[in-house]
């Protein structure tokens, strides 16, 4: 089972200011997704990273996968306190599990 | 909305009995996959079914069954409940296996 660690567990951080989260693992993941989830909501698919390198932006999120495919970060520029929220990642193995990281938990003050 | 339904979304019962979470999948989606979240645990993968088969299994009990049916919408049996069995319940869905998944708005169960 692939496990993923996702750093910090808690941001919290005046809005404007910049911020980066992690996703890790001692695996190299076939592909790897990023969500966000509000409180008493489900995850929401933020963007999928396939190649190693690979940089995909989202207005102010910026999000990239390494060239190992072993680690993942996202960015963001501005931070607004409509970006509070759970950041997670997820990845499927060759099986048919898609296993997510325990998340980031970022509080955006006005 | 992410066209993934579960019902109910709330639901609270007393220990030691049986309830029945339903999912919907988003239309043509093959994949259905059951998650349990707590606040000390994470998103936890439970299991997942791939156009009626069980295709894998995670951390579920053995007081925990699901199954998928030929219309696709799946269903999660929980019973026995223990006070500790209080959590989110989420169903995602997705067109194959390891794509993106849909995530449904999720059922609150509280066991008393």
């Amino acid at each position: 089972t692939q496990l993923l660690e996702q750093s910090p567990q808690f941001l919290s951080i005046q809005e404007g200011e910049n911020l980066t989260v992690y996703c890790n693992s001692s695996s190299v993941f076939s592909s790897l997704q990023w969500y966000r989830q509000e409180p008493g909501e489900g995850p929401v698919l933020l963007v999928t990273v396939v190649t190693g390198g690979e940089v995909k932006k989202l207005k102010r999120l910026t999000f990239q996968f390494g060239d190992a495919r072993k680690d993942s970060s996202l960015h963001i520029t501005a931070a607004q306190p409509g970006d509070t929220g759970l950041y997670l990642c997820a990845s499927g193995g060759s099986n048919y599990k898609l296993t997510f990281g325990k998340g980031t938990l970022l509080t955006v003050n006005p | 909305d992410s066209g993934v339904t579960q019902t109910p979304k709330h639901l609270i019962t007393a220990t030691g009995q049986r309830v029945t979470l339903r999912c919907s999948p988003r239309s043509g989606d093959l994949s259905v996959y059951w998650y349990q979240q707590s606040l000390d645990q994470g998103l936890q993968f439970l299991i997942q079914y791939y156009n009626g088969e069980e295709r894998a299994k995670g951390n579920i009990l053995e007081r925990f069954s699901a199954q998928q049916f030929p219309d696709l919408h799946s269903e999660l049996n929980l019973s026995s409940l223990e006070l500790g069995d209080s959590a989110l319940y989420f169903c995602a869905s997705s067109a194959f296996k390891n794509t993106e998944a849909f995530f449904g708005q999720g059922t609150r169960l509280t066991v008393v």
